[in-house]
């Protein structure tokens, strides 16, 4: 069993939808969670970062943390063309550091 | 600032054939990691390094090789090539182990 599942999607929506992507995790010891995004051919690029557990906001992205279920979301608000892409959950325990475990990644397409 | 740069951004081997990834950062990170990309694994960690001479085996180092002499460079060897490494690699820094990770733009490699 994977310690980080995320649903693979494809995940198409239209301009302007409230886009829900979700990973869940079984490691108690992951303490920082992250949301790298992944356009076509590139290196992912850090979207969200959180410590523990709780919300964080930044403009149209919201990353939401609950520790207690293992269960973490990333909400996309009026969602555009250009977050199409593919998003995926990485995580890490105090120890760790920066030795990721990623999810597998969600392929979002976001039609005008 | 040319951030992490991977060369080069695609190669085709033949079995049994050895080669290296080059990776460079230049924005002084004392943490660098190599991770491939594959469909429905996500990324997985290969080898990591948290400074110069210090190296460390992740999650998949088998078939590879890494070495840093210097701050700026992390190649990665692969010593005799198998059709299962197939796959997308990158190279990943950050200022330190516990810092959010910057992604290269990745080596696309195929082994026939």
């Amino acid at each position: 069993q994977k310690e980080v599942e995320q649903d693979p999607g494809p995940l198409s929506v239209p301009e302007g939808a409230i886009v829900s992507l979700n990973c869940t995790y079984s490691n108690s010891a992951f303490q920082y969670f992250m949301w790298y995004r992944q356009y076509s051919r590139k290196g992912p690029e850090l979207l969200m970062y959180t410590y523990s557990s709780g919300n964080k906001e930044d403009g149209r992205f919201t990353a939401q943390v609950d520790k207690s279920s293992k269960y973490i979301s990333l909400f996309i608000r009026d969602s555009q063309p250009s977050d199409s892409a593919t998003y995926l959950c990485a995580m890490s325990g105090e120890t760790s550091g920066s030795r990721l475990t990623f999810g597998e990644g969600t392929q979002l397409t976001v039609n005008p | 600032n040319a951030g992490v740069t991977q060369t080069p951004k695609f190669q085709v081997l033949k079995t049994g054939q050895s080669m290296t990834l080059q990776c460079a950062q230049d924005m002084n990170h004392e943490y660098m990691s190599w991770y491939r990309q594959d469909p429905g694994m996500g990324l997985r960690l290969i080898h990591y390094s948290v400074g110069a001479g210090i190296t460390d085996q992740g999650e998949v180092p088998n078939g590879y090789n890494v070495s840093r002499s210097t701050t700026e460079d992390f190649p990665l060897r692969l010593l005799s090539a198998a059709p299962s490494q197939t796959s997308v690699y990158f190279c990943a820094s950050s200022f330190t182990v516990s810092e959010k990770l910057f992604f290269g733009s990745g080596t696309q490699l195929s082994v026939l």
